[in-house]
């Protein structure tokens, strides 16, 4: 089956502590993003990714880091998660062009 | 700069109502436009697409048209089922940064009632 697959489902943690989401898909899309959902402010993408080594900032990537060592992996990492990065976050990844996004079931976070 | 405004919600409504969810966009160029939806505990799934002016995207008895001269890609259901019930994005693509990347809107919560 067609998937992206984000884990941990939930995740609630302390402040300053290293965390990393993890993101998979099996469809062998080139770009894959990530975006965080808050109420009234809809998604905002963090970073994106066209293909593998190869990335980019998106909206609000302050505070968060990404790598795309593989083609199928793109893992999102929170060097020191503060409490303003409480969210539910979404891994996305697409073929090249106007194809749908295909997203994640998603991951939420407390940062306490 | 990009940027989507959708109608804000939460919307109720009884089941075999007719659904409007306005959106409007400002963008450089022509974007492609989407439609978006996202069910409970879930991830966004693509609705609906239009990649020109005066497409018609449309899919599950949903449609949108892209209208240029309003910038304007309103969500249309004729008669909605409690199975309708999601949040809907509103989103455009990037040119400058690729297709891929979409602009969101900020969702419009649907709930429909028996």
């Amino acid at each position: 089956e067609a998937q992206v697959t984000q884990n941990p489902r939930y995740l609630i943690t302390v402040t300053g502590k290293k965390l990393t989401v993890t993101c998979s898909q099996n469809m062998n899309h080139e770009y894959m993003s990530w975006y965080r959902q808050d109420p009234g402010l809809g998604l905002r993408q963090i970073y994106y990714s066209m293909n593998v080594e190869v990335t980019d900032k998106g909206d609000v990537p302050e505070g968060y880091k990404v790598s795309r060592k593989e083609k199928r992996n793109f893992p999102l990492i929170l060097e020191s998660p503060s409490p303003n990065q409480t969210s539910l976050y979404f891994c996305a990844s697409s073929s090249p062009g106007t194809s749908p996004l295909h997203f994640g079931n998603g991951t939420r976070l407390t940062v306490t | 700069g990009n940027s989507v405004t959708q109608m804000e919600g939460p919307v109720t409504l009884s089941e075999e109502a007719f659904l409007t969810i306005n959106c409007t966009y400002t963008a450089t160029g022509y974007p492609s436009l989407f439609w978006y939806v996202q069910y409970p505990g879930e991830g966004l799934q693509l609705l609906l697409k239009a990649t020109k002016a005066d497409d018609k995207g449309s899919n599950k008895g949903f449609e949108a048209t892209y209208r240029k001269e309003t910038t304007s890609f309103h969500l249309e259901k004729g008669s909605v089922q409690v199975s309708d019930s999601a949040v809907y994005f509103c989103a455009l693509s990037d040119l400058l940064t690729g297709a891929n990347n979409l602009f969101f809107g900020t969702g419009t919560r649907l709930t429909v009632i028996p």
